[in-house]
Parts: C-alpha cells; structure tokens; sequence
C-alpha cells in the first residue's frame, strides 16, 4: 500500500534540461515536503507546503521550484538541470493530527543529471 | 564541480548485542523528536518519536532517551539484529514561528549488525 507515490523513480537527463518530479499521496495529510539527500548526507529541506496555497522555500531552494496543484499532489521542478543536482530526492507528507510532526516519506527519486 | 560528502558516522555491533545510537539537536526550543531507519534504495521509515515534555519512551526492542539538559538523543536497540543494518537519523521539531511542523534531520549514523 503505498501511501505516497513518486514518478518517475529513476531519471538520467542531462544538463540544461527541464525536469519535473512528481508526489502524490491518498494519505489526506495537509503538508507536503521536497528534500534533496546526497552521498553520505542527511536529508536537506527544499521546499515545503502546508496546504494548496502554501509554498515555503526550504534550505535548499535555488534551482527549483514547485507546485502545489491539489492537496494530494506536490510536485518538483529543476528548470535547467545541472550536474550538481543529481542526487536521491525524496517526497513527505504530514499532518498535526494528536500533535505529532511524524513525516512519511516516498521511495524516492533518483535523479541524475549529465 | 566534484562534489564532497561527509562520511557518516558509523556503528559496527554482533547480532544480538544492545546498539546505541546517539544525536545532538542543535535548538533548546525544540518539542519533538523522532528517530528515522533508512535502508538502503528506501525512504526513511518511522521507528519512535518523543515530547520535550519526556526523558524516555519505548517501543517494541527500541527506546529514544531525551536529555534536554545538553539537548542529547539516543536510540537504543535492544537485540540487534541484521535486519536492522541501515542509516539512522534523529530529526527535531521546533516549536515556534512559521517552521512550526517542519522538521529539521541530523546527519544521520551508519548501524551495520554482523551475523
């Protein structure tokens, strides 16, 4: 049962390219995340949403951009790819239901740029 | 440009030995914590959370210790097992302004179980 899905999951294009991840979740959570994870890193906030007319840059932002077009579907965009954004990218959702901020993530993109 | 990773800290135990894995939270402020499992091709998986307003709680062969003092979390796994060989990481949330119910991820550790 996966709750929140990501497409593609793997992706090579190359530099210069415009690319589009996409998140989509039947778990009905509010708030959705993008973050980036490099080799050997932790999870790195990229944007994040608390409902459809809410976008927050995260830490990360520069050189993408996201939207919120439903409350089940949050996607990510890279403009003009480059090779440093290769990276594993990953998808959450939460609520604030109980008060808890517990996150549950996709499976993940893997994204690699030429 | 050729990118640099840090490399993780890692943790080496024998199957069936305790493992402690511990995490500094960088803000006093913080309410609430949670302790992800990572394997490898996977997102991070839930395995416990705790308040600000506890020191200890338990789950099924893991507890998460909260010292607020010098803002220290550890995760004991009781009974490692080699299913439990993945990447840790702690996340924080803090409770205040407009981050509220955003967390922020540690760097996370390396737990390899051998048979």
């Amino acid at each position: 049962d996966a709750d929140v899905t990501q497409t593609p999951r793997n992706r090579i294009t190359k530099t210069g390219k415009r690319i589009m991840l996409e998140c989509s979740q039947t778990k009905g959570h509010d708030r959705m995340y993008w973050y980036r994870q490099d080799p050997g890193l932790g999870l790195q906030l990229i944007y994040y949403s608390f409902d459809v007319k809410d976008i927050n840059k995260g830490e990360i932002s520069d050189g993408y951009s996201v939207s919120r077009q439903a409350q089940a579907k949050f996607s990510l965009s890279l403009e003009s790819a480059i090779p440093n954004q290769t990276a594993l990218y990953f998808c959450a959702t939460s609520d604030l239901r109980g008060g808890r901020h517990e996150q549950f993530f996709g499976p993940g993109t893997r994204l690699t740029v030429l | 440009g050729e990118s640099v990773g840090l490399h993780l800290p890692t943790l080496s135990v024998q199957e069936g030995d305790n493992s402690i894995i511990n995490c500094a939270y960088s803000n006093s402020a913080s309410d609430y914590f949670i302790w992800y499992k990572q394997e490898s091709g996977k997102g991070p998986q839930f395995i416990i959370d705790i308040r600000s307003n506890m020191d200890k709680r338990q789950g099924q062969r893991v507890t998460v210790l909260l010292n607020k003092t010098v803002k220290h979390l550890s995760l004991q796994i009781a009974a490692t097992q080699p299913g439990d060989s993945a990447v840790y990481f702690c996340a924080e949330n803090y409770a205040g302004g407009t981050s509220y119910g955003k967390l922020t991820f540690g760097q996370g550790t390396i737990l390899t179980v051998h048979p």
